[in-house]
């Protein structure tokens, strides 16, 4: 059964700093890997899709990256503003289900 | 704007009552999902449709009944329900088997039972 963990649960930085968030996941067999952005009482929003033959991808100050064999994929937020912060929810496709299974996510708070 | 409204936005009902959660998308797409969302605890998938067709249960309980009329509508009908079904109820569509295509979330509705 995937079983999908995001490191850390929280994190609250200052505007203006690079950071990353991880996510690890223990079933390689995926087809993609998505990341999302949930702010507080909204839905999901789609911010990258990494297919599974892909090593990373790229939008905007995002950039996300995947190692299908380690099960791991990072978001990498470059230049953090107070807009970025909500909770940041990692989720592979599994390839035997086709079904997301996400992670608890990160919650991020990037102070002015 | 996420092409997936859902309604009600909030809902507090008790224990014996029954109510519908609505989810309507303009995307064109033809899978729907209902994920369910709880304090603590990741997203979790409840129910598929295809074309119309559930082709998932992830073993809800029966006191939640969907309902899929046409590829843009998805209900969910609630009775009976427990405390512990407090929760966001999030509603999804996508492209059925297109596993390249992101589903596309709406902003959920915030479900409390007294």
């Amino acid at each position: 059964k995937q079983e999908v963990t995001q490191i850390p649960a929280a994190l609250s930085v200052p505007e203006g700093e690079n950071l990353v968030l991880n996510c690890s996941f223990t079933d390689s067999a995926i087809y993609n890997l998505q990341w999302f952005r949930q702010d507080p009482g909204k839905g999901l929003t789609s911010l990258l899709l990494i297919q599974s033959s892909q090593r990373e991808q790229t939008s905007g100050r995002l950039n996300a990256s995947l190692d299908k064999s380690s099960g791991r994929s990072t978001l990498y937020i470059a230049a953090s503003q107070p807009g970025d912060s909500a909770t940041y929810l990692c989720a592979p496709l599994d390839g035997n289900t086709g079904k997301l299974i996400f992670g608890q996510g990160t919650t991020l708070q990037v102070k002015p | 704007e996420t092409g997936v409204t859902q309604t009600p936005r909030h809902l507090v009902m008790g224990m014996t009552n029954k109510k519908s959660l609505k989810c309507e998308q303009h995307l064109g797409h033809n899978a729907m999902y209902w994920y369910k969302q709880s304090a603590k605890k990741p997203l979790e998938l409840m129910f598929v449709y295809n074309f119309k067709e559930q082709t998932e249960n992830n073993s809800v309980p029966s006191r939640f009944s969907p309902e899929c009329p046409n590829s843009s509508h998805l209900f969910l009908h609630l009775h009976t329900l427990q405390p512990e079904d407090s929760a966001l109820y999030l509603c999804a569509s996508g492209v059925p088997g297109d596993f390249n295509q992101p589903q596309h979330f709406g902003d959920g509705t915030r479900l409390s039972i007294l």
